[in-house]
């Protein structure tokens, strides 16, 4: 099974800051792996695919990149509807595994 | 306007059994591939299970294999998800989601609202 590691577990920011979120898996997953947001009752949404191809209706501020085992995403600067959770999920292999997500609060 | 609706969680006792139900609406239903995926309270996203298009392709979490059983009705809209010999652990949330896949690329892209599922005694 492919461990899914992201960092940090909590980012405390400001509305406007450039915030950078990593995902790493314990082994190669080539391009084949997503973001996802999830704000509190809500299911999640799907944000970046493939590393780094924005979802349908996704602002341009979110940005994904990397490859193999080390992946980002990147939110150039926050907006106050930003502050959520965000997982990363690999589809490389079955099963299908999640990271355990980052919390992005409101500082 | 695609729609994922989920239906069928409870308060079941450890050991019981339960059956989920996805309705789905607003898109060609046999043609798509669909997981369940699900969240225990306060915890992150665990992939539950996949089935193809057809139905003659299926996966399972390790945790769920041999419990849980995936099937769908494409006459029906509907994906379903059989949960046996249930466990404390199986409390979650249980979201359906759409895997959306062209030539090279799969991604999850409409989910359900989720349907909340208790194992207690």
């Amino acid at each position: 099974e492919i461990v899914l590691t992201q960092s940090p577990a909590t980012l405390s920011l400001s509305p406007g800051e450039r915030v950078t979120l990593s995902c790493r898996a314990s082994q190669s997953v080539s391009s084949y792996l997503a973001w996802y947001q999830q704000k509190p009752g809500q299911a999640p949404r799907l944000l970046i695919y493939d590393a780094s191809n924005r979802a349908t209706g996704i602002p341009a501020r979110f940005s994904g990149s990397g490859s193999g085992t080390d992946f980002t995403l990147t939110i150039s600067s926050l907006e106050p509807e930003d502050f959520a959770v965000y997982y990363c999920q690999q589809r490389s292999n079955w099963p299908r595994t999640f990271g355990q997500g980052t919390k992005v609060e409101i500082k | 306007e695609v729609q994922l609706v989920e239906s069928g969680g409870d308060l079941v006792q450890p050991g019981g059994s339960l059956r989920l139900s996805c309705a789905a609406s607003g898109f060609p239903f046999s043609s798509y591939s669909m997981n369940w995926v699900r969240q225990a309270p306060g915890k992150g996203l665990e992939w539950v299970s996949y089935i193809s298009g057809t139905g003659g392709s299926i996966f399972y979490a390790d945790s769920v294999k041999g419990r849980f059983t995936i099937s769908r009705d494409n006459a029906k809209n509907s994906v379903y998800l059989q949960m046996n010999s249930l466990r404390d652990d199986d409390t979650a949330a249980y979201y359906c989601a759409r895997d959306y896949c062209t030539s090279t690329s799969c991604r999850y892209d409409y989910w359900g609202q989720g349907t909340l599922v208790t194992v207690s005694s």
